[in-house]
């Protein structure tokens, strides 16, 4: 596994009020992605990273940003949450020697 | 855009049943195909296919990719009740290897 570790494991917020959530990787992959999560939608890119300080969109980046100074690290930050942003998030990260992805647990945020 | 259909989007089997699960996909830059299981957390990886006819294995789950259809399928054989999950499909695409995700097919084993 990558070792994954995504933080915080749940999350309820109010609506307008930011949210940071954390992934972090202890592999040193290259590639790594933001995915939300929601009924009958599955699995949608948020924001992805190929490296420290590049990070570019997804399909569904409005309203979210990212950041990674540290190849460890990746952020999603949601500027100011609104009730359709709640959903179950997934970071993912690709090991670039046999194109495998892995998935950190997921954080649970509900914006109330 | 890229996109990803399954079918169906649930099932119901008994126990013992085997179940045939579609993926079919549209996408600009085809890399790989992933099938994905995906029980109350995180999706677990099944298989990654890049080349058509090559059937992969492992013990009641097989999973083969057709290019020229654009499509796979991921066979379970005697299926018991702990495969019970939603299964993804994704296509890993274009730049920076982003996968698009199909809906799932949720599986249910009954007794």
């Amino acid at each position: 596994d990558a070792g994954i570790t995504q933080s915080p494991r749940h999350k309820v917020t109010e609506t307008g009020t930011p949210v940071t959530l954390r992934c972090h990787q202890t592999e040193n992959h290259r590639y790594m992605y933001w995915y939300r999560q929601d009924p009958g939608h599955g699995l949608r890119l948020i924001h992805y990273s190929y490296g420290v300080k590049d990070t570019d969109k997804g399909e569904v980046s409005d309203g979210y940003s990212v950041s990674r100074s540290k190849t460890e690290d990746f952020l999603l930050t949601l500027e100011s949450a609104t009730s359709s942003q709640t959903s179950v998030y997934f970071c993912a990260t690709r090991d670039p020697a046999n194109y495998g992805y892995t998935f950190g647990s997921g954080t649970r945020l509900t914006v109330v | 855009e890229d996109k990803v259909v399954q079918s169906p989007l649930s099932l119901v089997v008994h126990e013992g049943d085997t179940v045939t699960l579609n993926c079919s996909y549209e996408v600009t830059n085809f890399r790989s195909l992933l099938w994905y299981k995906q029980e109350k957390k995180a999706p677990t990886f099944l298989f990654m296919l890049t080349s058509s006819g090559i059937e992969k294995k492992s013990g009641r789950l097989s999973s083969i990719l057709d290019k020229k259809e654009l499509f796979s399928i991921l066979n379970i054989t005697a299926t018991q009740t702990g495969d019970s999950a939603v299964y993804l499909c994704a296509v890993d695409s274009g730049t920076a290897s982003k996968l698009t995700f199909g809906t799932g097919t949720r599986l249910q084993v009954t007794l």
